[in-house]
């Protein structure tokens, strides 16, 4: 079945602290993978994709993720976090061929920053 | 450019009525999806629309439905509500011409059954 699994569900960090969460999917064949962020208020916005090629990709706002095929997963990392990082992250996979906009997401990180 | 737009914003049913929510895309994105989010299970795909025809399904009953309009607006109805069916709906809408899977959301209309 094709999932996605987040494995931590709150977060929480002090300014400056880095930042990696954890995402991890199934899937047969060739994935998209995609990280959106909401933060509070607001609407669910696309922070970063990996179609192919490099394995590392950056993102909006210094994040960036890494795909490792071997481990089915593509976590989210920080070097240093700010107060305005608080906000609910999700991990979501597609397939490559014919998936269109049928996104598979994990249940979600809250990430709360003290300052 | 107007983001995408849902109506209602909230809405209160009881078990077994019907509802029907509303979509309107950004101007000139023809796909629009549906989800259902709820706490603890993320959000999970319920179906997407392109040129009023269903391009994906995902796994849900046949008592949720949906459909757009040659205006890309879309609308999808759930029948005979449940408990469970109370969650927030989003639907999100993308350009036409990049197949990117970057998908602009609305502010999502929050469905409570009593």
């Amino acid at each position: 079945a094709q999932s996605v699994s987040q494995h931590n569900h709150h977060v929480i960090l002090s300014e400056a602290a880095s930042l990696e969460l954890g995402c991890n999917y199934s899937y047969g064949g060739t994935v998209n993978l995609f990280w959106y962020v909401q933060y509070p208020g607001q609407h669910l916005q696309l922070l970063l994709k990996y179609f192919s090629g490099d394995p590392l990709v950056k993102g909006i706002k210094g994040f960036e993720a890494e795909f490792i095929k071997s481990k089915f997963s593509f976590n989210l990392r920080k070097p240093s976090v700010q107060w305005s990082d608080t906000a609910e992250y999700f991990c979501a996979v597609r397939g490559a061929s014919g998936g269109y906009n049928k996104l598979i997401f994990g249940a979600g990180t809250r990430l709360a920053v003290h300052p | 450019k107007a983001g995408v737009t849902q109506t209602p914003r909230y809405l209160i049913k009881t078990r077994g009525q019907q509802v029907t929510l509303s979509c309107s895309p950004i101007s000139g994105h023809r796909s629009v999806s549906w989800y259902q989010q709820t706490p603890g299970q993320g959000l999970q795909f319920l179906f997407e629309y392109f040129s009023e025809t269903q391009r994906n399904k995902g796994n849900f009953p046949g008592r949720f439905s949906g459909r757009q309009f040659s205006n890309s607006r879309s609308e999808m109805n759930v029948s005979t509500l449940e408990l469970g069916d109370s969650a927030l709906y989003l639907c999100a809408s993308s350009p036409p011409d990049r197949n990117t899977g970057e998908l602009f959301f609305g502010e999502g209309s929050r469905l409570t059954v009593l």
